[in-house]
């Protein structure tokens, strides 16, 4: 079955960072690239950023460019969220997914149920 | 980047019923590579159709997907009362991802 789980979350102030992991379990982790999504107030869903199965092809969205890195350990089956100089427009939840190919972009087929960033002072 | 937009905004509908379900890209999309979500209250979303047409893994088959080029239609075929939702469709034919806004399917 397919598994992936979010974490590290919390409240963070203004102007600060936070790492997000999101441990997977039940693919060949290594096969299939992964993204990030967070909702967007009056906008549904916003993608945030994805890596190709390699970790050698990094995406982000515009409004976290130069601010947010994405990574991935292939050898713990893990994906990362760096979030550096955060803002409250940052504040949503995070959701890792599953894309359905190697590199992006593509659809999302499976979901994690989310980690709540909070910015706020 | 490819603006999505969902109509209508809002449906109200009976179990039982037909629901149609709109999304119109601003650009035409390649190669049908548009999918359909469901999402519940405090959950995730959930992948329902792939491709424009291709349904997910273990999804039923009242769910159906149609269109190409800019125009796209999610069809539920007889409504369940588990498929009152909010539905989101997002393309991924060209970088960055977008979603549309969302249409709430509420139970009349």
């Amino acid at each position: 079955e397919v598994q992936v789980v979010e974490s590290g979350g919390s409240l963070v102030q203004p102007g600060g960072s936070l790492r997000l992991s999101c441990a997977a379990s039940g693919f060949t982790f290594s096969s299939y690239a992964m993204s990030w999504v967070r909702p967007a107030p009056g906008k549904g869903l916003e993608w945030v950023s994805a890596i190709s199965g390699s970790g050698g092809s990094t995406y982000y969205a515009d409004s976290v460019k130069g601010r947010f890195t994405i990574s991935r350990d292939n050898s713990k089956n893990t994906l990362y969220l760096q979030m550096n100089s955060l803002r409250a427009e940052d504040t949503a939840v995070y959701y890792c997914a599953k894309m359905g190919g190697y590199r992006g972009p593509d659809y999302f087929d499976y979901w994690g149920q989310g980690t709540l960033v909070t910015v706020s002072s | 980047e490819i603006v999505l937009t969902q109509s209508p905004g809002t449906l109200s509908l009976s179990p039982g019923d037909r629901a149609t379900l709109s999304c119109r890209t601003s650009q035409s999309v390649s190669s049908s590579y548009l999918a359909w979500y469901q999402q519940k209250p405090g959950q995730a979303p959930r992948l329902l159709i792939y491709g424009a047409s291709s349904r997910a893994t273990d999804i039923p088959d009242r769910f159906s997907g149609s269109g190409s080029g800019t125009d796209f239609t999610l069809t539920i075929s007889r409504l369940e009362p588990e498929d009152f939702a909010v539905y989101y469709c997002q393309q991924y034919g060209r970088s960055p991802i977008t979603f549309g806004q969302g249409t709430r399917l509420e139970n009349k």
